[in-house]
This record gives C-alpha cells, sequence and structure tokens, in this order.
C-alpha cells in the first residue's frame, strides 16, 4: 500500500543552521511527492513538489530530490530561518492513489535567533 | 484570492449534537476533500469527492456523513458528536481526481471542542 514515514520532531535549530527532515515512502504505481508547510493557526501550504524520479523540487531556498532508489525525498535548507518555524508534512499522491494524498505525521521545526 | 473558505472556525459541541461544517472553493477543481489533524497523528483523510457527485470514503469515516452539494461546495456532517471527534478539520480541493499529481489546496481549518 501507499504510506509516509517522516522523521520525529521537535527539530530546534538556531537561526543559519543546516536543515534536513527525512521522509520516506512505500508506493505502488508512480507517485508524485510533496512538501507542505503549517504555520500556527493556518491550513496547510504547498511548498514544493516533485513529480517523478530524480526530480527536485525547490521553493523559498528548501529543496528536495524524489530518490527512488531510496524510497526518499528529504528536505533541506542551507540556512534556516526565524521564520521557518512551523510544521513540515510530508506526503505522497497521484500514480495509483485515486487522487488523495498520504500525509506522514509531520515534523515541528523551531528556529531560534 | 478565496481559495477554500470554511465555516465555522469554531465551534463547541456537547455529546451528541449534530452540526455541518462547510467548505467552499473557487477554483473550479474537481476534487475535495475532508481531513482530521489530531496531535501526532498528521492528517487523516475522512471522506473525498473526487468529481461533483460522487463521495468515497477515507481512513476514518465512522461517524461522518459528506454531501458534495455542487462543484464548489462540500461539507462534513456531525450526526451525533462525540468527544473523539474533537480535532482540527480540514478541507482541501486539487484540480483532477483519480490518478491526480497536482497538489491540494487547503483552508484555514475548523476547530473542534466536543465536550
Amino acid at each position: 500500500g501507499n504510506s509516509v514515514t517522516q522523521m520525529e520532531g521537535p527539530v530546534t535549530l538556531s537561526e543559519e543552521a543546516f536543515l534536513t527532515i527525512n521522509c520516506t515512502y512505500t508506493a505502488t504505481g508512480y507517485p508524485s511527492l510533496f512538501w507542505y508547510v503549517q504555520y500556527p493557526g493556518e491550513g496547510l501550504q504547498l511548498l514544493l513538489k516533485a513529480t517523478k524520479a530524480d526530480d527536485k523540487g525547490s521553493n523559498k531556498g528548501f529543496e528536495a530530490t524524489y530518490r527512488k532508489e531510496t524510497t526518499s525525498f528529504h528536505l533541506e535548507k542551507g540556512s534556516v530561518q526565524v521564520s521557518d518555524s512551523a510544521v513540515y508534512f510530508c506526503a505522497l499522491g497521484g500514480g495509483s492513489t485515486l487522487g488523495r494524498l498520504y500525509f506522514g505525521r509531520g515534523t515541528q521545526l523551531t528556529v531560534w535567533p | 484570492n478565496a481559495g477554500v473558505t470554511q465555516t465555522p472556525k469554531f465551534q463547541v459541541l456537547k455529546t451528541g449534537q449534530s452540526m455541518t461544517l462547510q467548505c467552499a472553493q473557487d477554483m473550479n477543481h474537481n476534487s475535495m476533500y475532508w481531513y482530521r489533524q489530531d496531535p501526532g497523528m498528521g492528517l487523516r483523510l475522512i471522506y473525498y469527492s473526487a468529481s461533483e457527485g460522487t463521495t468515497d470514503k477515507g481512513e476514518v469515516p465512522n461517524g461522518y456523513n459528506v454531501s458534495r452539494l455542487n462543484k464548489r461546495e462540500f461539507s462534513l456532517r456531525l450526526e451525533s458528536a462525540a468527544p473523539s471527534q474533537t480535532s482540527v478539520y480540514f478541507c482541501a480541493s486539487s484540480e483532477m481526481g483519480r490518478g491526480a499529481n497536482q497538489p491540494q489546496h487547503f483552508g484555514d481549518g475548523t476547530r473542534l471542542s466536543i465536550l
């Protein structure tokens, strides 16, 4: 079946530190992979996506590469800011998922000045 | 740019009461979804509607019903609320149904407490 396993949090970093949040998946077919971000009191917003193997999604300094060989889609950012503090969700969709998304449990990131 | 609009934003109910959560999208999307978010559980799909006139169960449909009123609106009903249904509920929409690679667009959520 389809599932997403995401690095447990919370993650606490100092400003300008390097960020990695791990995400691995199990899927049938050829899914798309997404990272969503949720700021306090808000809904989820799409951060980036990749639709096929070796694609790299990027946005706002965040990057993730669709690795089929390791079934991974790790989120990275070279230098985090206080404003990046939020909950990050890895998700799987498309392929044989009938249009629905499968979410990881979310990783809380807190960045201190 | 409204996107996905959910009402109400907050609600407190007593056990056994009923209520309907409303969701509307203005992006002409075919597919709509209802999720619940609980601490440490991520988002779990309750029901979804791949297109107008169709609805399907997700992971946790028990205790809920849905209505796809038209292409824009997708409501979620709790017939007899239980404390286990205390959660944050999110509605989402996307451009396509089956096999979609399109991202979903989320509302700001309804925070529901059941006493």
